[in-house]
């Protein structure tokens, strides 16, 4: 099945610079590549997906890049806020598959 | 719009005991599906469904079962509970792209087997 591996596991950064989250999946058929926000005490939210057609995609500050050569894609946050605090998880579509996570916490 | 709502938010079962997790969606969707939350291991899909009447296993299946004899409800069924059934569970729907695409969660059920 799909394996999908993500990184970091958590990660720190400065209010107003900028987070990068990188996943690679295993199986070349995979053709959605969704991102969720979770934060504490809720369910998962989409935030941003791309199709295996397109390289690169962004709403506000948000943005996704996606690799199909080398089997990953990234999640790229720029200006970051106290409010994008919270985990993030990638996944990698042929047959749905998650990664583990990454902890994002935003220092004021 | 209340979405997708799950209930209990909590619960704590004896290994054997028996228990149904409820999920609820009012937005029409085709598509919904159950996922456990491990720590350190994403989201795994239990269980989902294409339309009413029509289910279909994930990719951790075993000690649960499912319905859908409605569009709106899709419960969850642990016949007999396991210490190693105790995760966050998560329902989901979606439309139009498919089961895997642009799901809306639940709030999630907290589950402990003791």
């Amino acid at each position: 099945g799909e394996n999908v591996e993500q990184h970091p596991s958590t990660l720190s950064v400065q209010e107003g610079d900028s987070a990068v989250i990188k996943c690679t999946y295993s199986d070349s058929a995979s053709n959605y590549f969704p991102w969720y926000k979770q934060e504490l005490g809720k369910g998962p939210q989409l935030i941003i997906d791309i199709r295996s057609n397109v390289g690169e995609k962004k709403d506000q500050r948000i943005a996704v890049t996606l690799n199909k050569t080398a089997k990953h894609f990234s999640l790229h946050i720029t200006e970051t806020q106290p409010e994008d605090s919270a985990v993030y998880f990638c996944a990698a579509h042929h047959k749905l598959s998650f990664g583990a996570g990454t902890t994002v916490t935003v220092r004021a | 719009n209340a979405g997708v709502t799950q209930t209990p938010k909590f619960q704590v079962l004896k290994t054997g005991q028996s228990m149904t997790l409820q999920c609820a969606q009012d937005m029409n969707h085709e598509y919904m599906s159950w996922y456990r939350q491990d720590p350190g291991m994403g989201l795994r899909l239990i269980h989902y469904s294409v339309g009413a009447g029509i289910t279909d296993q994930g990719e951790v299946p075993n000690g649960y079962n499912v319905s859908r004899s409605t569009t709106e409800d899709f419960p969850l069924r642990l016949l007999s509970a396991a210490p190693s059934q105790t995760s966050v569970y998560f329902c989901a729907s979606s439309y139009g792209g498919g089961v895997a695409e642009k799901l809306f969660f639940g709030s999630g059920t907290q589950l402990s087997v003791l």
